[in-house]
């Protein structure tokens, strides 16, 4: 159990509102990351951060913001909420100073944007 | 750039066969190879990995070595279950700092 829980697991919004999506960790990881995973396309990258303050963006970006201002807190932003962002969130943290720089994941978050 | 490309799904099979499912890589240096495991509504799981050519990972009866003269690291295990019925993704990282998956590729074991 690598300490990853994500809140909420299940969210509905609409169209156009604001969704954020929070990941906390329990063992002070140096990388969070969040991806998303579509049928199809398996997982994608959308920010990372590798320390409190400091980010960047992965393949799918757009539309996403991140925010670390606590080593154990990384927070995913959807501005404005659209149906193409309906998928399931995954955050994910990796062991600095490990060998091989596993990564561990959360159980998830589904997002379905009406 | 790195990428990872795996056998597409579904993958059926009966309960006690034989299981290969394959991966290979495109990454310069010597990456560090994986597989996860995803059962439904649950996160990605670590299978197992390996660091260098050569190694083989084992895990619960599967295993896969990382061939670096083939860029692969195809996954396999002699007897399935019914348990192992999951979405396997074959993942690569060089820095640490970013990963690559493959797609996934779902698994139905059948009594």
């Amino acid at each position: 159990d690598a300490g990853i829980t994500q809140s909420p697991r299940h969210k509905v919004t609409e169209t156009g509102t604001p969704v954020t999506l929070r990941c906390h960790q329990t063992e002070n990881h140096r990388y969070m990351y969040w991806y998303r995973q579509d049928p199809g396309h398996g997982l994608r990258l959308i920010h990372y951060s590798y320390g409190v303050k400091d980010t960047d963006k992965g393949e799918v970006s757009d539309g996403y913001s991140v925010s670390r201002s606590k080593t154990e807190d990384f927070l995913l932003t959807l501005e404005s909420a659209t149906s193409s962002q309906t998928s399931v969130y995954f955050c994910a943290i990796s062991r600095s100073g490990s060998e091989s720089y596993e990564q561990y994941f959360g159980p998830g978050t589904r997002l379905t944007v009406t | 750039g790195d990428s990872v490309t795996q056998m597409e799904g579904p993958v059926t099979l009966s309960e006690e066969a034989f299981l290969t499912i394959n991966c290979t890589y495109t990454a310069t240096g010597y990456p560090s190879l994986f597989w996860y495991v995803q059962y439904p509504g649950e996160g990605l799981q670590l299978l197992l990995k390996a660091t260098k050519a050569d190694d083989k990972g084992s895990n619960k009866g599967f295993e896969a070595t990382y061939r670096k003269e083939t860029t692969s690291f195809h996954l396999e295990k002699g007897s399935v279950q019914v348990s192992d019925s999951a979405v396997y993704f074959c993942a690569l990282s060089r820095t640490g700092n970013q990963f690559y998956f493959g797609t996934g590729t779902s698994l139905t074991v059948i009594p």
